[in-house]
């Protein structure tokens, strides 16, 4: 069974770019979750969708926007990048039982 | 997103040595608790999902306690080995299935 897939792994942008990250969840997995990790920090929430639908947000600016496909694949934008937006972003899908399966992640330099 | 603390926020413990840190999160409105290991340059990797109080899982040797009345779980290593070394992240939910994750214990165990 294939795990969560993100692209790109790595990329860099610069002040005033927007960026699209893509995660493909776990097959029949239906929720994806988005997250953020800076250093010195935990995981920060951004997002959950579930069936194309946004189901929480976290405190993000509205800069930080996803969305949902009918097939569970995930995107989310960030627009009007700035140096604070340089992470790691991680997505996750969840099991039936609640569990997070995470992907590698994509991380974001700003430069 | 809750006001989870994790400690502490390293240790270092020598192979063979068994050891144990904290989780503590709201009690109120609690739903279930996470525990995730996150390893260099890995993705964070499920380790037990808990939501009854006095619950205790343990998956070889790792297992954890949970206290839904006082906020609070416990995750133990018995005869920490060298692979044992990553970040241990707590993430409690509640009733509205968002996860908000603690910034972790790094745990070094030394040969």
């Amino acid at each position: 069974k294939a795990g969560v897939t993100q692209t790109p792994r790595y990329l860099i942008k610069t002040r005033g770019q927007q960026v699209t990250l893509s995660c493909s969840p776990i097959s029949g997995h239906r929720s994806v979750s988005w997250y953020q990790q800076t250093p010195g920090q935990g995981l920060q929430f951004l997002f959950e969708y579930f069936s194309e639908t946004q189901r929480n947000k976290g405190n993000f600016p509205g800069r930080f926007s996803g969305r949902q496909f009918s097939n569970s694949r995930s995107e989310m934008n960030v627009s009007t990048l700035e140096l604070g937006d340089s992470a790691l972003y991680l997505c996750a899908s969840k099991s039936g039982t609640g569990e997070l399966f995470f992907g590698e992640g994509s991380r974001l330099t700003v430069l | 997103i809750l006001n989870v603390e994790q400690s502490p926020q390293s240790l270092h413990v020598q192979e063979g040595d068994s050891t144990n840190f904290t989780c503590s999160f709201p009690s109120s409105n609690f739903y279930a608790l996470h525990w995730y290991r996150w390893e260099t340059a890995k993705s964070p990797e499920a380790l037990f999902v808990m939501t009854l109080n006095g619950d205790e899982k343990k998956k070889g040797r790792i297992s954890a306690t949970l206290n839904t009345k006082e906020g609070y779980s416990y995750l133990y290593i018995k005869g920490s080995q060298p692979e044992d070394s990553a970040t241990y992240l707590c993430a409690p939910s509640s009733n509205d299935y968002k996860l908000s994750f603690g910034a972790g214990t790094t745990v070094t165990v030394r040969a």
